[in-house]
């Protein structure tokens, strides 16, 4: 069984420019969340789609950031425009389910490394 | 927002040696889970602890969950050169009888095990 993947693993761009990052999670999970990691920070939470709704996108650091989840397969991340503190690794990860203690584990894809110059 | 404090940061160690690493903090956990990451990967799960108190063991693995369920950590025995990572702690935000899906990770610990 495929695991969570993300394209690409790496993305340099310049400030001011657009980038789009997909998630595919594992085939048959509602639950897609995305996360972030910037340099010498802890990993952050971004924002959480159940099949093609936004569940909780509380961690969503401002409007140049958009997701998407059309059809509630995969999932799209775009930055517009790009700052230099958007550069970082950028996680999905995909559960079944995200209530109680059961079908809850949530399963990571390798992240994208977005540098902003 | 709930803030996981891991300690320590940084650990660099010989095979064979034991070894602890802790997660604190000030608001009670509903549930506590250890991840594993390597480099270009994604973190992994190893395990999750619900009851205050619990341990389980995951091989040379001890997960401890502290009775005020404030509290946890991860020890190693006999640390190998293949259990180094990057080791860190997650929680999920519980309040009001709702459960939230988002994970919370504390700042990690870097282990490096030397042969």
């Amino acid at each position: 069984e495929a695991g969570v993947t993300q394209f690409p693993s790496h993305s340099v761009i310049e400030k001011g420019q657009t980038v789009t990052l997909r998630c595919d999670p594992i085939s048959g999970h509602d639950n897609l969340y995305w996360y972030r990691r910037v340099m010498g920070k802890e990993i952050k939470f971004l924002l959480h789609f159940v099949k093609e709704s936004k569940q909780d996108e509380s961690g969503m650091p401002n409007n140049r950031f958009l997701a998407e989840r059309t059809g509630g397969t995969y999932s799209t991340l775009k930055v517009q425009p790009a700052e230099l503190e958007d550069s970082g690794v950028y996680f999905c990860a995909s559960s079944l389910a995200y209530k109680g203690t059961a079908r809850n584990e949530q399963y990571f894809g390798p992240g994208t490394r977005l540098t902003v110059t | 927002t709930q803030l996981l404090e891991q300690s320590p940061q940084f650990l660099s160690i010989q095979e064979g040696e034991n070894l602890t690493v802790y997660c604190n903090s000030s608001s009670v956990f509903s549930s506590l889970q250890w991840y594993r990451q390597e480099p270009g990967e994604g973190p992994v799960l190893l395990v999750t602890v619900v009851t205050g108190g619990e341990v389980k063991k995951l091989k040379r693995l001890t997960f401890q969950f502290g009775d005020a369920r404030k509290d946890s950590s991860l020890h190693i025995t006999a640390a190998q050169p293949g259990d180094t990572g990057l080791y860190l702690c997650a929680s999920r935000p519980y309040a009001g009888g709702t459960s939230y899906g988002k994970l919370t990770f504390g700042q990690g610990t870097i282990l490096t095990v030397h042969p």
